[in-house]
C-alpha cells in the first residue's frame, strides 16, 4: 500500500514550455486536490476531483488545467509554464464522506519541486 | 472570510519545553480543525483535529485547545523534542461543499526544538 505517489520528484523547465505532473493513489479514495506550497504562503488549493468524472477550480486555478483519468489517478497540467509557477506541488486524497471523522482527513504525497527559469 | 491566520512563523523551543502555534479564523461555518505536520522534503500529515463542539482535545503530548467565542484554536507541544521539529500547519474545514471537503490552511509555522 503505497499511499499517495506523485511524478516526477524535481522537474526544471524554460518559460513557456508544458509538463504534466503526475499522481496515483491506492486507498479507494473518492476526492483528489492540488495543492501548491509556497514560502509564507502555506498550502493553496489549485483545483479538486470530488469523484471520478468531476473536477472543480480551487483559489488559484489560473494557467493549471487538470485531469481525472479515473479513481486512482488525477494529473496537473501546466500548458505555458511560467517562473510564478515555481513552486511545491502536492497530491492529495480523500475517503468519500461518512459518519466516521475520518472522511475529513486528507492524505499528502511526497510532492513535485518544480523551477520554472 | 475565508482565512485562517497561523502565527508565529517560526519558533525555537529548548528540549522538554512548551511549544505553542495560534490561529485564527473569521467564518463561523468552519466545523473541522486539524493540524497537519510536515518533515523537510515530505508532504504534510495529520497530527490531530478538532471539532468546534469540544474545547480540547489531547493525543499524547500534543493538544489542541479550541476557544470558539474567540474564533482561536492553537497547538500545544509538550516536553517538545528534536523530533518534533518540522513544519506545523492549521486548517479549517467549512463540511460538505461541491461534493467533497476542502481545507484552508494556514501560512505554516516552523519549529526548531534544540537538542
Amino acid at each position: 500500500n503505497a499511499g499517495v505517489t506523485q511524478t516526477p520528484k524535481f522537474q526544471v523547465l524554460k518559460t513557456g514550455q508544458s509538463m504534466t505532473l503526475q499522481c496515483a493513489q491506492d486507498m479507494n479514495h473518492n476526492s483528489m486536490y492540488w495543492y501548491r506550497q509556497d514560502p509564507g504562503m502555506g498550502l493553496r488549493l489549485i483545483y479538486y476531483s470530488a469523484s471520478e468524472g468531476t473536477t472543480d477550480k480551487g483559489e488559484v486555478p489560473n494557467g493549471y488545467n487538470v485531469s481525472r483519468l479515473n479513481k486512482r489517478e488525477f494529473s496537473l497540467r501546466l500548458e505555458s509554464a511560467a517562473p510564478s509557477q515555481t513552486s511545491v506541488y502536492f497530491c492529495a486524497s480523500s475517503e468519500a464522506p461518512n459518519a466516521r471523522q475520518k472522511a475529513y482527513e486528507q492524505y499528502f504525497g511526497p510532492g513535485t519541486r518544480l523551477t520554472v527559469t | 472570510q475565508q482565512q485562517v491566520k497561523q502565527s508565529p512563523q517560526s519558533l525555537i523551543v529548548q528540549k522538554g519545553g512548551i511549544s505553542i502555534i495560534n490561529c485564527a479564523y473569521e467564518n463561523t461555518a468552519f466545523d473541522y480543525f486539524p493540524w497537519y505536520q510536515q518533515f523537510p522534503g515530505k508532504g504534510p500529515a495529520l497530527l490531530i483535529a478538532i471539532r468546534p463542539d469540544v474545547s480540547e482535545k489531547k493525543e499524547g503530548r500534543f493538544t489542541i485547545s479550541f476557544n470558539k467565542s474567540a474564533k482561536q484554536f492553537s497547538l500545544h507541544i509538550m516536553d517538545s523534542q528534536p523530533g518534533d521539529s518540522a513544519t506545523y500547519f492549521c486548517a479549517a474545514s467549512i463540511g460538505w461543499t461541491s461534493g467533497t471537503y476542502k481545507y484552508i490552511f494556514g501560512t505554516g509555522t516552523r519549529l526548531k526544538v534544540l537538542a
